[in-house]
């Protein structure tokens, strides 16, 4: 089956400064990879997603990028605010994406220091 | 108001008990998962139903059961809580694909 490691499993950054947190997988049948971001006392929620034929997709301050090729996928957090502390899981799916097939990764906890 | 939400969102009981936690939804999906969260292990998936007749069991189902009630309504029991149960549980909707919506979590304290 799919196997999903993500690193780092802690990032500390200041306010302002990028954040990257990368996922790699292991089946190369997987092409659908949503990120959640999970605050504290809530549930996750999806923030973007990315699908096999793009390598890259933006929205505002985050983005995510996708290799194929070496089978990892990262998560870009620009300018981040004091907001963007939470917990960040990846995950991946096969083509028909539904959520019985979504691997998820460890989890990456996000400080961003004021 | 949550449109899925789990009660209870906080249980301390002992080993042997048995636990039922609930969940409803107002999103009219018919999918909805189960699943359990560990430090550093992400988010693992325990049962799954895709409409009111259809269970399935997920990747770590040992010790666990679940009811759909109703097309709002999936149930996960814990017949014997042991220790290693301790952990943040969520149930979670979507439609045939995509996205998963996911309850504010019930956290389970075995002891």
């Amino acid at each position: 089956g799919e196997n999903v490691e993500q690193h780092p499993s802690t990032l500390s950054v200041q306010e302002g400064d990028s954040a990257v947190i990368k996922c790699t997988y292991s089946d190369s049948a997987s092409n659908y990879f949503p990120w959640y971001k999970q605050e504290l006392g809530k549930g996750p929620q999806l923030i973007i997603d990315i699908r096999s034929n793009v390598g890259e997709k933006k929205d505002q301050r985050i983005a995510v990028t996708l290799n194929k090729t070496a089978k990892h996928f990262s998560l870009h957090i620009t300018e981040t605010q004091p907001e963007d502390s939470a917990v960040y899981f990846c995950a991946a799916s096969p083509p028909e994406a539904a959520g019985n097939k979504l691997t998820f990764g460890g989890g990456t906890r996000v400080l961003v220091k004021p | 108001d949550a449109d899925v939400t789990q009660t209870p969102r906080n249980r301390i009981t002992k080993t042997g008990k048995r636990i039922m936690l609930e969940c409803s939804q107002t999103k009219g999906h018919d999918r909805m998962y189960w699943y359990r969260q560990d430090p550093g292990l992400g988010l693992r998936l325990i049962y799954y139903s895709f409409d009111v007749k259809d269970i399935n069991k997920g990747e770590i189902s040992d010790g666990y059961s679940v009811s759909r009630q109703a097309q709002a309504k999936f149930s996960l029991s814990l017949e014997s809580a042991i220790p290693n149960q301790t952990a943040l549980y969520f149930c979670a909707t979507s439609l045939s694909t995509g996205e998963l919506f996911f309850g504010e979590g019930s956290r389970l304290t075995v002891l």
